[in-house]
C-alpha cells in the first residue's frame, strides 16, 4: 500500500526565515497531494494542495512543488511568522476513486520571534 | 468553505461501555465520509470509509465489529466504539467529501476511556 514519509519531524526557524518540509510517496497512482496545518486539539486545516498535472502551486507565502518522477513533494513557507507554528501534515491520495488519503507523520514547526 | 460538525467534542466513558460519535455535513451532501483516529503526537490514521446506503469499508487492522459505522443519510455518519477499553482512548476525526471532491474535516472527538 501507499507509504508517505515526511521530513523533518521538527523544524525550528527564526521569524522571517523560510521553512521547507518534504514528503515522499510510494504509489505512482497517487494524483492528489494536500498539505494540512493542525493546531493542538484542533482539526486539520487544508492550506494548499496540488494535483499531479502541475509541478508547482503558490498561494501568497505558501508554495508546493511536486516531482512525480521522483515521487516527492515539498511545502515551502516564506517569511515565516509566529502564527505559522503548528504541526504540518502532507498526504497522498489512494484508492479506487483517489479520494482516500494517507498522511505523513507530521512536522512540528516552531517559528521563533 | 463547507462545514463538518462532530458530536460530542469530548466524551469520557467507562471501560466496557459503548460510545457513539456523530459526523454531520452541515451545508452539503456527502456520499462519502471518512473516519480517522489520531493518537497523541501522531498522525491521522484512516480507519474506514463510510458510504451512504452501503456498508463501510475498513482499513487493514481495524476491527469492523468494534468500530461500527452507519451512514444513514447524505449528511450523517456515525461511529460507535463498542465495548471501549482504555487503549481506544484517542482523538477521532471524521471528514466528508463535497461535489468538488474536496475533503473537509470535522473538529474531532476526544474519547477517554477510564
Amino acid at each position: 500500500g501507499e507509504n508517505v514519509e515526511q521530513h523533518p519531524s521538527t523544524l525550528s526557524v527564526q521569524e522571517g526565515d523560510s521553512a521547507v518540509i518534504k514528503c515522499t510517496y510510494s504509489d505512482s497512482a497517487s494524483n492528489y497531494f494536500p498539505w494540512y496545518k493542525q493546531e493542538l486539539g484542533k482539526r486539520p486545516q487544508l492550506i494548499i494542495d496540488i494535483r499531479s498535472n502541475v509541478g508547482e502551486k503558490k498561494d501568497q507565502r505558501i508554495a508546493v512543488t511536486l516531482n512525480k518522477t521522483a515521487k516527492h513533494f515539498s511545502l515551502h513557507i516564506t517569511e515565516t511568522q509566529p502564527e505559522d507554528s503548528a504541526v504540518y501534515f502532507c498526504a497522498a491520495s489512494i484508492g479506487e476513486y483517489g479520494n482516500k488519503l494517507v498522511f505523513g507523520a507530521g512536522t512540528i514547526l516552531r517559528v521563533k520571534s | 468553505g463547507a462545514v463538518v460538525s462532530q458530536h460530542p467534542s469530548r466524551v469520557i466513558c467507562k471501560s466496557g461501555t459503548s460510545v457513539k460519535i456523530e459526523c454531520r455535513s452541515l451545508d452539503f451532501q456527502a456520499t462519502t465520509m471518512f473516519w480517522y483516529r489520531q493518537f497523541p503526537k501522531q498522525s491521522l490514521m484512516l480507519m474506514a470509509t463510510s458510504n451512504e446506503g452501503s456498508k463501510a469499508t475498513y482499513e487493514q487492522g481495524v476491527e469492523k465489529d468494534k468500530f461500527l459505522i452507519n451512514h444513514a443519510s447524505l449528511t450523517l455518519s456515525t461511529l460507535t466504539v463498542t465495548s471501549a477499553h482504555p487503549e481506544d482512548s484517542s482523538f477521532y476525526i471524521c471528514s466528508a467529501i463535497d461535489r468538488e471532491s474536496e475533503q473537509y474535516f470535522g473538529p474531532g472527538t476526544r474519547l477517554t476511556v477510564t
